[in-house]
């Protein structure tokens, strides 16, 4: 059984830079494209980005100048950061397992969210 | 960027009843090669992540309730819940996996009247 178990900060400042981190427990890690996802209070997803075990990484081009994904294949483990926080960053953020050996598959396995809020 | 359009957005219906959840999108999910709609369904109950019901438009995942089903091709999809079942209230919504970057549609939110 595929488990994602992510944590990070929760509160931050206007400016400052998110950083959560997601570990994958059980199935295969690597052939997978690992994504972030988040979902602002009471709204919609939006997908963020992806990478897979090779480093190969896709942004959302709306977030693309602020945003990057990393992976440390040693602990089956990625990372998602987020530069120059506004309130509109203020969202829930998963970690999703994506398509394998394509980035065109959906997400089948979710984190279990973190609440970030940009608040002065 | 594909733009998925979800209606209603939201519907009360009685215990037992047929749910039906249209998607429709700004261009084709349709791979003309493989034939097959890159265009998934999600659940998403108060205060979790949302979870895979289908994928392929109809494929259903493991372990979801054969009362869910997917239907359609292209532009235009549908989720039916063919008896609506208390714990089946939640926001639905599609999502698209056809061309970069991956869209969610907006959610409909089921209700039990």
């Amino acid at each position: 059984q595929v488990q994602l178990q992510q944590w990070g900060a929760g509160l931050l400042k206007p400016s400052e830079t998110l950083s959560l981190t997601c570990a994958v427990y059980g199935g295969s890690f690597s052939g997978y494209y690992w994504s972030w996802i988040r979902q602002p209070p009471g709204k919609g997803l939006e997908w963020i980005g992806e990478i897979n075990n090779r480093r190969s990484t896709n942004y959302n081009p709306s977030l693309k100048s602020r945003v990057t994904v990393s992976v440390d294949t040693s602990t089956n483990q990625f990372s998602l950061r987020l530069t120059s926080l506004t309130a509109a960053d203020t969202a829930v953020y998963y970690c999703a397992r994506g398509g394998r050996y394509t980035t065109r598959g959906p997400n089948e396995y979710w984190g279990q969210g973190t609440l970030v809020t940009v608040s002065s | 960027d594909i733009v998925l359009t979800q209606s209603p957005d939201s519907l009360a219906v009685s215990l037992g009843e047929r749910v039906a959840i249209n998607c429709k999108s700004s261009q084709t999910v349709l791979d003309s090669s493989t034939y097959n709609n890159y265009l998934a369904w999600y659940q998403q109950k108060s205060g979790q992540p949302p979870q895979l019901l289908l994928y392929w438009a109809s494929t259903r995942e493991s372990g979801v309730p054969g009362r869910f089903s997917g239907s359609g091709s292209a532009t235009d999809f549908t989720l039916t819940i063919s008896s609506l079942q208390a714990e089946d209230v939640a926001v639905y919504y599609c999502q698209q996996y056809y061309s970069a970057p991956p869209t969610f549609g907006q959610g409909t939110k089921v209700e039990v009247k």
